[in-house]
């Protein structure tokens, strides 16, 4: 049974970067694509991009672009979000999950906090 | 870029059907899939495809999709269906995944 485990909470400064990672454990992960999806307090999910493992092909979010980096491990079966520049209203829940294609996403990761304070 | 609209909050006592709403151009053309989210919790599909339940999903829940507007109705509430529920579509214009704002269900 496949299962995404990610990374624990972090604490950044505004201005700083922080790497969130979602470890994919169990069975095979083939022409799956990764995404990833937050939600801040008292508003509602973001799709934020997606990356898919095999050829490592990226597509960002507009309100992202420039901002957000993803990447994958083969060797370790992890992802990576990377995001830059974090200001206050980045503070937010981040998940990654999986779709086939342009299909649902059917399984997700339990969430990882992000908190941007000075 | 494609926009879909739910209502914020819905309110239903124990018992009752609930009826959500998801709001959107033409979305009989699309696949509206449907996601449960509880406090602290990832979200859950409960809905792909406009009305297919994924295994562990129970049979009160159920999905429509017609004209202009997709509907998550839950028959029978219980106070365990107290959620944020999030419909999405994938689109070829800007963005490819578009999530709705989410609807508030509160069991009464």
């Amino acid at each position: 049974q496949v299962q995404l485990v990610q990374s624990g909470p972090e604490f950044r400064k505004p201005g700083a970067s922080v790497r969130v990672s979602c470890k994919v454990s169990g069975s095979s992960f083939n022409n799956y694509d990764v995404h990833w999806v937050r939600r801040a307090s008292g508003r509602g999910l973001e799709w934020m991009g997606w990356m898919h493992p095999g050829s490592g092909n990226t597509g960002y979010a507009q309100n992202f672009q420039g901002r957000v980096t993803f990447t994958w491990d083969t060797s370790g079966r992890t992802a990576y979000l990377d995001l830059r520049g974090l200001r206050s209203e980045d503070t937010a829940v981040y998940y990654c999950s999986r779709a086939r294609g342009a299909e649902n996403f059917d399984l997700w990761g339990q969430g990882t906090l992000v908190t941007v304070s000075s | 870029s494609y926009v879909l609209t739910q209502p914020p909050s819905l309110s239903v006592a124990p018992g009752q059907t609930a009826e959500m709403t998801c709001g959107g151009d033409n979305i009989e053309s699309k696949s509206v899939h449907w996601y449960q989210q509880k406090p602290g919790q990832a979200p859950v599909l409960v809905i792909y495809n406009d009305r297919d339940r994924p295994s562990g999903i129970p049979e009160r829940v159920s999905g429509s999709n017609s004209g202009n507007t997709a509907t998550l109705t839950i028959s029978r509430v219980e106070a365990g269906d107290e959620a944020d529920y999030y419909c999405q579509v994938w689109h070829d214009y800007g963005d490819p995944v578009v999530l709705g704002g989410g609807t508030k269900l509160t069991v009464l």
